[in-house]
């Protein structure tokens, strides 16, 4: 788990409000960079991914920024709601070597106040 | 229901016993992926199967642990002589693309030992 490392563990914001959160890895094996979102009582649901090839990707209002030279990518959510009370999990895999595994890191419980 | 089924929802068992977990994936997925997660953290990989193989396993899966994907469709997890620190919510995921792309979560099975 040290493998990644996320933050903040917590993140308040106010209804319209940019939401940012970051994700940090030590491992340059990893070649897929996947958000997760998780409700209490569910799983964990795929949010926006991205590839090493490419530095930033937007769908709707979630954002991922990828900085490979610095082994960091982050979310961002626009305007956010209060549907998006949630937590967050960054989860990096790499395929090198077939693995099919995914490090979530401890992630990030948002709160999005109306 | 077209989801991950997992079953059952929740178990309390006492030390000692055994307990196994049911994981019907999505049908046409041929991937099927096992985490852990316990509280205020993220999942953990546990084990991997494409089909009724069982192509990884994490160190976390001590010998007490034991996967199966029989005719490659549904899979159980059995946790023999169940202690405390196995307390958590195990999550079942599947997939039809490799890499670990796309996975999809069940609301897993939560497991409570007294």
């Amino acid at each position: 788990q040290q493998q990644v490392k996320q933050s903040p563990q917590s993140l308040i914001v106010q209804k319209g409000g940019i939401s940012i959160i970051n994700c940090a890895y030590e491992n340059t094996a990893f070649d897929y960079f996947p958000w997760y979102q998780q409700f209490p009582g569910k799983g964990p649901a795929l949010l926006i991914a991205i590839r090493p090839d490419v530095s930033e990707k937007k769908e709707g209002r979630f954002t991922i920024s990828f900085n490979k030279s610095a082994k960091q990518f982050s979310l961002h959510i626009m305007d956010s709601q209060p549907g998006d009370s949630a937590t967050y999990f960054c989860a990096p895999g790499g395929t090198q070597g077939g693995s099919e595994k995914l490090v979530f890191g401890k992630g990030t419980k948002l709160t999005v106040n109306p | 229901d077209t989801g991950v089924s997992q079953d059952p929802r929740h178990k309390i068992t006492k030390r000692g016993q055994n307990v196994t977990f049911r994981c019907d994936p999505i049908s046409e997925h041929n991937r099927l992926y096992w985490y852990r997660q316990t509280l205020g953290q993220g999942p953990e990989f546990l084990t991997y199967f494409q089909n009724e193989a069982q192509l990884e396993k994490s160190r976390l899966l001590s010998d007490r642990f034991s996967a199966e994907r029989p005719k490659g469709s549904f899979s159980t997890l059995e946790i023999q002589r169940t202690e405390q620190g196995d307390s958590a919510m195990y999550l079942c995921a599947s997939s039809l693309t490799g890499g670990a792309r796309e996975l999809f979560f069940g609301e897993g099975s939560r497991l409570t030992v007294l």
